[in-house]
């Protein structure tokens, strides 16, 4: 398995550019995630995806939209970016939710808007 | 409103030694409690968890003690060794939730 895979590793955008993070996972996980760890802070949720079909809005998810079309995949689209959105990435999934929330996470995406 | 806080940004302690990071919480729905470990440019990977009906739950080197009166917890890392140098964060999760609280994380160093 490769577990929860991320593409692309490090990206540099211009202020008003678009582009999508991709997230795939092949555990078969229901739930999947997206976080942002700004530097010394902690990791916050973007969204989430409780299944194919289903997403919702975690902490942060302003100038963000995801979508869920398939258990495996779980893009972050970033329209217009911003400096504001300069960050490292993670996206994570895990299988059950609840009492044994165990998230496995990506190796991250750095993006630096300019 | 942070609902998880790691006070002590980082810790120094010696190869051998006993490694304790600290973790607050504010939310009394909280019932299960994990740790993550994180080095640079990877992404956290689970290291240990433990459910609100327990205080305490052991893995080889790694022990996390919660209690709940005080809203409270530790990882005890013993003994301490040089790769043990990462990020550590303290994580949350109430009861039927989807979602993960993170705390800010603490960077320990084993020195040799």
């Amino acid at each position: 398995n490769a577990g929860v895979t991320q593409t692309p590793k490090f990206r540099i955008l211009k202020i008003g550019q678009s582009m999508t993070l991709q997230c795939t996972q092949d555990m078969n996980h229901n739930y999947m995630y997206w976080y942002r760890q700004d530097p010394g802070m902690g990791l916050k949720l973007i969204y989430y995806s409780v299944g194919a079909g289903i997403t919702d809005k975690g902490e942060v998810p302003n100038g963000y939209n995801v979508s869920r079309s398939t258990t495996e995949d779980f893009p972050l689209r970033l329209e217009l970016a911003a400096p504001s959105q300069t960050s490292v990435y993670f996206c994570a999934s895990s299988y059950v939710a609840g009492v044994a929330n165990e998230q496995f996470f990506g190796p991250g995406t750095r993006l630096t808007v300019l | 409103d942070q609902q998880v806080k790691q006070n002590s940004p980082s810790l120094s302690v010696q190869e051998g030694r006993i490694s304790i990071l600290n973790c607050d919480y504010t939310n009394s729905m909280f019932d299960y409690f994990l740790w993550y470990k994180k080095y640079p440019a990877e992404g956290p990977t689970f290291l240990i968890s433990i459910s609100s009906i327990k205080d305490k739950n052991e893995d080889g080197r790694f022990t996390v003690f919660l209690n709940k009166s005080a809203k409270h917890l530790s990882l005890h890392i013993v003994p301490s060794q040089p790769g043990d140098s990462a990020v550590y964060f303290c994580a949350a999760s109430g009861i039927g939730s989807e979602k993960l609280v993170f705390g800010k994380g603490m960077k320990l160093t084993v020195n040799p």
